[in-house]
């Protein structure tokens, strides 16, 4: 089992729709969660944290669930630029993040 | 604010050609410093760590290396390359400290040819 999965998707979803992606980890000893943004061709960034009791920001929630170890992030509204790769991330008991393999977002008009 | 630098954006280059791929970041103190490669339409593999100055965690193995020369200065090296190096190179940083969000240079595009 990975240590970190996503559905790769595409999920392809018209303009305005709300959408959800999951992320399960394997070690429940994880500390830190949060989402990147990857564009085609471009280095990832960070989208935003996750904590522990649900944050917020714009139109993005991210989502955190330790019992089921798994974090989300719904995008509402979506617009035709938030068509990217968002990968999640996990941060254990050392220094290394573990990166989903990412799952894709197509926004159609 | 911290800024991280990573050349060339591209290159092509012959099997058993030697690689040197380099990063640095600014405004910052003993960050930590990682080498990641990312090929075609897979997720991202960490190759190398460091939590200082000559301290070099290796992820995998393969004909790859890294140096860290200065604190601030990450170097991706190789001897020899092959078909298979080819693919996507991020230097990132993270604060001191670890467990921190961490922060990618805009990458090298590598083609073994």
């Amino acid at each position: 089992r990975k240590e970190v999965e996503q559905d790769p998707g595409p999920f392809n979803v018209p303009e305005g729709a709300t959408v959800a992606f999951n992320c399960t980890y394997s070690n429940s000893a994880s500390q830190s969660f949060f989402w990147y943004r990857q564009d085609c061709r471009k280095e990832p960034k960070l989208l935003m944290s996750v904590y522990s009791s649900g944050n917020e920001d714009g139109r993005f929630t991210a989502q955190l669930n330790r019992a089921s170890q798994y974090i989300s992030l719904l995008i509402r509204d979506s617009k035709l630029s938030d068509s990217a790769t968002y990968l999640c991330v996990v941060i254990g008991s050392s220094y290394k993040l573990i990166f989903g393999s990412g799952t894709r977002l197509l926004v159609r008009p | 604010s911290q800024t991280i630098h990573q050349w060339p954006a591209t290159l092509v280059q012959p099997v058993g050609s030697p690689l040197s791929l380099e990063c640095t970041v600014e405004g910052t103190s003993n960050p930590n410093l990682y080498w990641y490669r990312q090929a075609a339409g897979r997720g991202l593999q960490l190759l190398f760590y460091s939590v200082g100055i000559g301290q070099i965690s290796s992820e995998v193995p393969q004909n790859l290396s890294a140096s860290r020369p200065q604190d601030r200065q990450f170097i991706l090296s190789s001897k020899k390359l092959l078909l298979s190096d080819s693919g996507f190179y991020l230097c990132a940083w993270s604060p001191e400290g670890g467990r921190n969000t961490i922060y990618f240079g805009e990458g090298s595009w590598l083609t073994v040819v």
